[in-house]
């Protein structure tokens, strides 16, 4: 049963750049989150996706947009990129259920220069 | 909103012995979830354990447990008989129980790095 896969793995851009990650759920899961992690600190969540539709978000600027599939993966897009934005970015999957663990999968590194 | 608060920056422990981690939080809430995460160097967040608020008994999985002070907001996580592979980062998280307006939204605290000394 594969878990929560995630790529790239790692990646670099330049100020002003835009980027693309993605990220499949566990199999059986249709509720994908993501979370940025900056480093030395606990995930932030930015926002999550339900039947393709973005469901709850935090507090994090429009810059910040997100995707997901028919087959329920998904995409976060950040545009414009701050230095600030590096981090390490994690997609978590669930059931939409109230009694739902959330399993992550191992992050995408990005680096902004 | 919801916060957490992990008050131990850095914790170590000799191989073997007994560690526990602190976590408090703070939330107008009555029903929601509480949870430890474990980060390796490799990133991965792997779920240790999660405790369910009406519950009163404390949640354990093999060498882990809890003690779940609701009154208090304490939420601590013993490891016994630790390993060299216990060695992390270890996240406590909340979710709320409002799952209409806040989904599987986890609110996570700065972590705790775990030392285990041969």
């Amino acid at each position: 049963d594969a878990g929560v896969t995630q790529s790239p793995t790692h990646l670099i851009k330049t100020r002003g750049q835009q980027v693309t990650l993605r990220c499949s759920p566990k199999s059986g899961h249709d509720t994908v989150s993501w979370y940025q992690q900056a480093l030395g600190q606990g995930p932030q969540f930015i926002f999550q996706y339900y039947e393709e539709e973005e469901r709850q978000r935090g507090n994090f600027p429009d810059r910040f947009s997100g995707h997901q599939f028919p087959n329920y993966s998904s995409e976060l897009n950040v545009n414009a990129l701050l230095l600030g934005d590096s981090a390490l970015y994690l997609c978590a999957s669930s059931l939409d259920t109230n009694q739902e663990t959330q399993y992550f999968g191992p992050g995408t590194r990005l680096l902004v220069l | 909103a919801q916060t957490v608060t992990q008050s131990q920056p850095e914790m170590s422990v000799q191989e073997a012995e007994t560690v526990t981690l602190s976590c408090t939080y703070d939330t107008s809430e009555s029903d929601y979830y509480l949870f430890w995460y474990k980060q390796p160097p490799s990133r991965q967040m792997i779920l240790v354990i999660r405790q369910e608020a009406y519950k009163q008994q404390n949640a354990t999985e093999n060498r882990f447990s809890v003690n779940f002070q609701k009154a208090a907001k304490s939420f601590s996580l013993k490891i016994s008989d630790s390993q060299l592979g216990d060695a992390a980062m270890y996240f406590c998280a909340y979710r709320s129980g409002v799952w209409e307006t806040s989904g599987s939204r986890l609110t996570f605290g700065e972590g705790t790095q775990l030392t285990v000394n041969p």
